[in-house]
């Protein structure tokens, strides 16, 4: 039982390229979320799914997309990396109670 | 969404009780309170969740007062280890829209010191 797991823990990008941070969990939870944590400040929330095939916006979704085809994975995708989303991004997932987070990934855009 | 409200930095020393205190002036009758914690370059990590008067876990012990219109942390001989910083969150509890609610502030630096 790994929980949740969060692809790559580090990242540089270019401003204009594309990625996609990858978040899986197996514990057959419905509820999965993004966050962004930026120095010094608390979690923001950017999206999140009450289950597959369901997304919604949170706080802060500008710049982000999401999709929930499966119950394990929730990709987020950055369509053109800008030097605002540096940032430590969380992926947590939950069933209905308490969250359980992954272990974040350190995005540096250039 | 019910905001809260909290201490930015508590100092301590190792072996003491810590108190943190947590205001939520407009909690609504369906929400829950609960609290995380949160190391350096980690993700948070569940500590205690409460609805009212207290709850007591291993690690922690969450005071709720009748009006709820506030909450209290309790951590006991707290550690170099307990380092880290505390949110304290508000909202209900069943996804069916509730966790797009989980909200986190900036939550409390706690330092401990020996």
């Amino acid at each position: 039982n790994a929980g949740v797991t969060q692809t790559p823990k580090f990242q540089v990008l270019k401003t204009g390229q594309s990625m996609t941070l990858q978040c899986a969990q197996d514990m057959n939870h419905e509820y999965m979320s993004w966050y962004r944590q930026d120095p010094g400040m608390g979690l923001r929330l950017i999206h999140y799914s009450v289950g597959a095939g369901i997304t919604d916006q949170g706080e802060v979704p500008n710049g982000y997309n999401v999709s929930r085809s499966t119950t394990e994975d929730f990709p987020l995708r950055l369509l053109s990396a800008a030097p605002s989303q540096t940032s430590v991004y969380f992926c947590a997932s939950s069933p209905g109670s308490e969250a359980f987070f992954g272990q974040g990934t350190r995005l540096t855009v250039v | 969404l019910a905001k809260t409200t909290q201490p930015i930095s508590m100092d301590s020393y190792e072996g003491q009780e810590v108190n943190i205190t947590c205001s939520h002036n407009n909690i609504a009758t369906n929400d829950y309170i609960t609290w995380y914690q949160q190391f350096p370059s980690q993700g948070p990590r569940f500590i205690i969740q409460g609805y009212k008067t207290k709850v007591t876990n291993e690690v922690a012990s969450l005071f709720i007062p009748a009006d709820r219109k506030s909450s209290t942390l309790s951590l006991p001989r707290v550690s170099l280890s307990d380092t880290a910083v505390y949110y304290c969150l508000v909202g209900v509890l069943n996804y069916g829209g509730s966790q797009g609610n989980l909200i986190f502030g900036k939550g409390t630096k706690l330092s401990v010191k020996p």
